[in-house]
């Protein structure tokens, strides 16, 4: 199947400092990807899509400012938690939906953020 | 709008023995996609089987397999034999053809040794 890559894995940062999440479709092009958080026992709660090229699109209640997503090529998307405060901890995961088959949708492996 | 309905939060199962995971779904469009995705403890999300909405057929993969009824927006997973790896979250999810995911909120499998 198709891999995606995500990293990092773990981050820890300082409050008020800046993040980036990387997402990466190895093995196809990835012509939309998904930012999705996740608290722990919780759902994936989808925070934007993002198409290649384009403005990402944002989830009622995401702050677009805050979570900056870029997805420059066809092959990698990133996430920027800019001025991350404790409350942005949790645990990010993007996935990517392949143009040849867009019923299906490939998870990277997550990135656990925590903001001290 | 489209809503993923689980409603177990938690099961459990005998080792080697057949669970059922529920799935309710609503929607009123006709051409979608129904999965289960399988996150275990170390949280990679992981495809356990798809069913395209206009097939009437049952999709099965080796001990997976999920009962679609169309009509009453119901999707269930059975796992047969099961195993202790089985052991993980189980999160139903939708796709209609406008590029959109819904997911559940998820049932926790507890495999019994």
């Amino acid at each position: 199947g198709a891999v995606v890559s995500q990293h990092p894995s773990w981050v820890i940062c300082k409050s008020g400092t800046s993040v980036k999440i990387e997402c990466r479709s190895l093995d196809f092009q990835a012509t939309t990807m998904f930012w999705y958080r996740q608290f722990p026992k919780q759902s994936l709660m989808l925070m934007a899509t993002s198409n290649e090229g384009s403005k990402a699109t944002y989830e009622q209640g995401v702050e677009k400012d805050k979570f900056l997503i870029n997805h420059a090529s066809l092959t990698l998307s990133t996430l920027t938690v800019t001025s991350a405060h404790p409350e942005d901890s949790s645990f990010y995961i993007c996935s990517a939906r392949a143009g040849g088959q867009s019923e299906k949708l490939f998870f990277g492996s997550g990135t656990q953020l925590s903001v001290l | 709008a489209q809503t993923v309905t689980q409603s177990q939060p938690e099961m459990s199962v005998q080792e080697a023995e057949t669970v059922t995971l529920s799935c309710t779904y609503d929607t009123s469009e006709s051409d979608y996609y129904l999965f289960w995705y399988k996150q275990p403890p170390s949280r990679q999300m992981i495809l356990v089987i798809r069913q395209e909405a206009y097939k009437q057929q049952n999709a099965t993969e080796n001990r997976f397999s999920v009962n679609f009824q169309k009509a009453a927006k119901s999707f269930s997973l059975k796992i047969s034999d099961s195993q202790l790896g089985d052991a993980a979250m189980y999160f139903c999810a939708y796709s209609n053809t406008g590029n959109q995911f819904y997911f559940g909120t998820g049932t926790s499998l507890t495999v019994i040794p």
